[in-house]
């Protein structure tokens, strides 16, 4: 069975452009979420995606933004962004997210702001 | 709000056991896990508690108390390659994937 699956890798981009990170979950699972991790502030929630609809958001402002697809899979964007925005980008999927089902998660995007 | 707090780094001997406690404050409780993360890697599932109590899985234990907003993960013989960051997440809300991370505990196990 595949993992979660994050593309790309790693990307660099400059200060005022945006990116779109991918992730594609465990096949069955249907509960996306997202994380940011850095050094300072450890991993912090995003957003989480069920059914194409965000069911929980984390305090990022609004240049973070996320969609879910019909087949689960989910994309990450973030405009205009910021030399603070550099960190890995980690999703994590779950078969509905509730009750004692642990997320599994992806080997990540390393996001690097020039 | 909501905080969580664990030790920043450990260090124990291969074949030991070790305790890596966990406290948190958040707005409501739906369970407690614990994430292991090698550098460099995904975190992995360890282990979930929801009631008081201790959940016992191989070389893993974890331990709950709800009153006291208490987690601890135990480690027993200990190998080289349980030397990673410990990870202790909160679930705040009754559905989803509402959570909380404590900063990690970097455990490093030595010869």
């Amino acid at each position: 069975k595949a993992g979660v699956t994050q593309t790309p890798r790693y990307l660099i981009k400059t200060r005022g452009q945006q990116v779109t990170l991918s992730c594609s979950p465990i096949s069955g699972h249907r509960s996306v979420s997202w994380y940011q991790q850095t050094p300072g502030q450890g991993l912090q929630f995003l957003f989480e995606y069920f059914s194409e609809t965000q069911r929980n958001k984390g305090n990022f402002p609004g240049r973070f933004s996320g969609r879910q697809f019909s087949n689960s899979r989910s994309e990450m964007n973030v405009s205009t962004l910021e030399l603070g925005d550099s960190a890995l980008y980690l999703c994590a999927s779950s078969l509905t997210g509730t009750e004692a089902q642990p997320q599994h998660f992806g080997d990540g995007t390393r996001l690097s702001i020039l | 709000g909501q905080n969580i707090d664990q030790p920043t780094e450990m260090t124990a001997t291969e074949g030991a056991i070790v305790q890596i406690n966990c406290t948190y404050q958040t707005s409501g409780f739906n369970g407690l896990f614990w994430y292991q993360q090698h550098a460099g890697e995904a975190p992995t599932f360890l282990s979930y508690n929801v009631l008081d109590g201790l959940e016992e899985k191989g070389r893993f234990s974890s331990f709950l108390s709800r009153s006291k907003g208490y987690s601890y993960l135990l480690l027993k013989e200990l190998q080289m390659k349980d030397s990673a960051s410990y990870l202790c997440a909160v679930r705040g809300d009754n559905y989803g994937q509402n959570f909380v991370f404590g900063p990690g505990t970097r455990l490093s196990v030595l010869p």
